[in-house]
């Protein structure tokens, strides 16, 4: 079946440090791809998506981009803050499905 | 527009207990789901809907049960809790074709 796999973490960052979070799926068809962030106590938020390949989704400094050939949907940011400090997910979804999630990256940026 | 909500925030159940938890939405979304969310496991799909009167089983559906009597909520029922089902509980919904999942702030829940 459809799965994601992303980076163990913790990942520990200084603050303005380059980030980058692995993720590759695996799924049949054409899924689009997500990232969602879950801030302390809080439920999970859309960060980015890409819904083709090539596609680069961008929000708030991230970016990640949809490449089909490596089955990849790595999460970048060229300057972390302390505020970014979260557990990331990366999901999946198929048209008329549910999400499917990587088991979550904690990033925490220290200043 | 308060988007997804959940009640109650915490609750602490003995094994045995039922309990019912309730998802409303008000951004008229098709689609509702629970997940639940467990340390080093991600978010696992319990039940989903796509539609006012349908509900569907997830990836782990044992020991509960749902139903989507009115389009904007959506219930989870424990029927005799067990301490597996110790977890952070998630609701969300969305709007095809879009699919983008809006999540509530959760119920962590506690079975003794």
């Amino acid at each position: 079946g459809d799965s994601v796999t992303q980076m163990e973490g913790p990942v520990t960052l200084s603050e303005e440090a380059f980030l980058t979070i692995n993720c590759t799926y695996t799924a049949t068809g054409y899924p689009s791809l997500f990232w969602y962030v879950q801030y302390p106590g809080e439920g999970l938020q859309l960060l980015l998506k890409a819904t083709k390949a090539d596609d680069k989704g961008s929000n708030k400094g991230f970016e990640a981009t949809y490449r089909k050939e490596t089955t990849s949907f790595h999460l970048e940011k060229g300057s972390v803050q302390v505020s970014d400090s979260a557990v990331y997910f990366c999901a999946l979804e198929q048209a008329g499905t549910a999400l499917i999630f990587g088991k979550g990256t904690t990033l925490s940026v220290s200043s | 527009n308060a988007g997804v909500t959940q009640t109650p925030k915490f609750r602490v159940l003995k094994t045995g207990q039922s309990m019912t938890l309730l998802c409303a939405q008000d951004m008229n979304h098709e689609y509702m789901y629970w997940y639940r969310q467990d340390p080093g496991m991600g978010l696992r799909l319990i039940h989903y809907s796509v539609g006012e009167g349908t509900t569907a089983k997830g990836e782990v559906p044992d020991g509960y049960n749902v139903s989507r009597l009115k389009k904007q909520n959506f219930l989870l029922g424990l029927e005799s809790a067990a301490p597996s089902q110790t977890s952070v509980y998630f609701c969300a919904s969305s709007l095809p074709p879009n699919y983008e999942q809006y999540f509530g702030p959760g119920t962590r829940l506690t079975v003794t």
